[in-house]
């Protein structure tokens, strides 16, 4: 069964600087999606960024990249000049390729929080 | 907003009791998902529909756990005799796809359940 470890409870950023959020995940699969999404509180899940395992390039959104290591099985979030807004749980999640994209394992996620 | 909304946002109730919660998907989404996050921990899947037909299970569901999505719309998911281990919040998701293809699974606010 696969499954999605994010080690890193909390973690705290100073507004407008770089924070990387770690993810690990296990799978025997070799085509499989990746994907952070933000949680703020009280407010729905959003996508933030998305990787397909077959595409080598690190996906990008914005102040959003990945750091995708397939061979290592991690997959991790670094948010550049991070903002107030940024303040949310982050959950890592992993889809196998042939599912439904809703049917997603994530992990515990990420609590992050964002200094004035 | 045309986005994916769940009714009612919030429900106590005692232990024994039934409960039914309500969501409506994005209108044009034909996969609808449900999933269940307790403090602490990230979302784990409980069942997926494509139209009015339930595709998968999880094995967290449980025979008091019962979901439906008649004419392929809207979508309901009953727990009967309600326990402790039941209170925590309900997501409903909705997605757009064709056979391996799939749009972004968009998430609704969840119904969260404390049982007393």
């Amino acid at each position: 069964a696969q499954t999605v470890t994010q080690s890193q409870p909390e973690m705290s950023v100073q507004e407008a600087e770089t924070v990387t959020l770690s993810c690990t995940y296990d799978t025997s699969e070799s085509d499989y999606y990746l994907f952070w999404y933000k949680q703020p509180p009280s407010r729905q899940m959003i996508l933030v960024i998305r990787q397909e395992a077959y595409k080598q390039q690190n996906a990008t959104e914005n102040r959003f990249s990945v750091n995708f290591q397939k061979a290592a099985k991690s997959f991790s979030l670094k948010i550049s000049d991070s903002q107030l807004g940024d303040a949310a749980m982050y959950f890592c999640a992993y889809r196998g390729y042939g599912g439904s994209q809703g049917n997603l394992i994530f992990g515990k996620g990420t609590k992050l929080s964002v200094k004035p | 907003d045309t986005g994916v909304s769940q009714d009612p946002r919030h429900k106590i109730t005692k232990r024994g009791q039934n409960v039914t919660f309500r969501c409506d998907p994005i209108s044009e989404h034909n996969r609808l998902y449900w999933y269940r996050q307790t403090l602490g921990q990230g979302p784990e899947f409980l069942t997926y529909f494509q139209n009015e037909a339930q595709l998968e299970k999880s094995r967290l569901l449980s025979d008091r756990f019962s979901a439906e999505r008649p004419k392929g719309s809207f979508s309901t998911l009953e727990i009967q005799r309600t326990e402790q281990g039941d209170s925590a919040m309900y997501l409903c998701a909705s997605s757009l796809g064709t056979g391996l293809s799939d749009t972004e699974a968009f998430f609704g606010q969840g119904t969260r359940l404390t049982v007393v």
